[in-house]
């Protein structure tokens, strides 16, 4: 595996489910994001974790809560989501926290019925 | 409140029909700007860092330039596989990590 990888690709679940997304990069980063990408919206920036130690939370609702256990990985897990929490989730890394070329993964279609 | 527009929101070309994507921003001070190409149903491809006003990068038929106040994609002589949303983002000042403020893409469609 190359890059940044996320699995699922895609998600149906109703809103008093739990499940978790995955991310892992195999480019030795040592910062990693989580984004909502919603349409015909910018991309939000959840999520940043840098060297395993959450950076920022931009403001996110407790039904989404993240998980760094070590530089490569990131989960991000749901639980009672709402419908308009539908979205692509995109993770992406970075050298550190200070690179600003961010490298992204092919996203989670989320679908919350 | 900073911003970042991009403009048009769609772009349809036909193939070799030059054209530019505008990008303007609002921001308190910039420490860059980026450019990304996000193909359907896979994450955002960087292309390109400007840093400072008057700079300028090229890569195949793409070329961005900055001005103090906007961000230009220019492609040239597009192919249909040209065909992508792109993205322009800017990282402020104020913030002292990698934080990306995105504007909402333009989705350029370049027929045959």
């Amino acid at each position: 595996e190359t890059g940044v990888t996320q699995t699922p690709r895609h998600l149906v679940m109703g809103m008093t489910n739990k499940k978790s997304l995955k991310c892992e990069q195999h480019l030795g980063h040592n910062a990693m994001y989580w984004y909502k990408q919603s349409a015909k919206k910018p991309l939000e920036l959840m999520f940043v974790y840098s060297l395993e130690e959450r950076v920022e939370n931009n403001s996110v609702p407790s039904r989404f809560s993240p998980e760094c256990p070590n530089s490569s990985h990131l989960f991000l897990h749901l639980h009672t989501l709402q419908p308009e929490d539908s979205a692509l989730y995109l993770c992406a890394s970075s050298q550190d926290w200070s690179s600003y070329e961010q490298y992204f993964g092919p996203g989670t279609r989320l679908t919350v019925t | 409140e900073d911003q970042v527009t991009q403009s048009p929101e769609a772009l349809r070309l036909q193939e070799g029909e030059s054209s530019s994507l505008n990008c303007s921003y609002t921001v308190s001070g910039l420490r860059g700007l980026f450019w990304y190409r996000q193909d359907p149903g896979k994450g955002p491809e960087f292309l390109f860092t400007l840093y400072s006003a008057g700079e300028e990068k090229e890569k195949e038929r793409l070329k961005a330039t900055l001005t103090k106040k906007e961000s230009f994609l220019h492609i040239t002589a597009p192919k249909p596989e040209d065909s992508a949303t792109y993205l322009c983002a800017v990282h402020r000042t104020a913030d002292s990590w990698g934080k990306l403020q995105f504007g909402a893409g333009t989705q350029v469609v370049v027929t045959p």
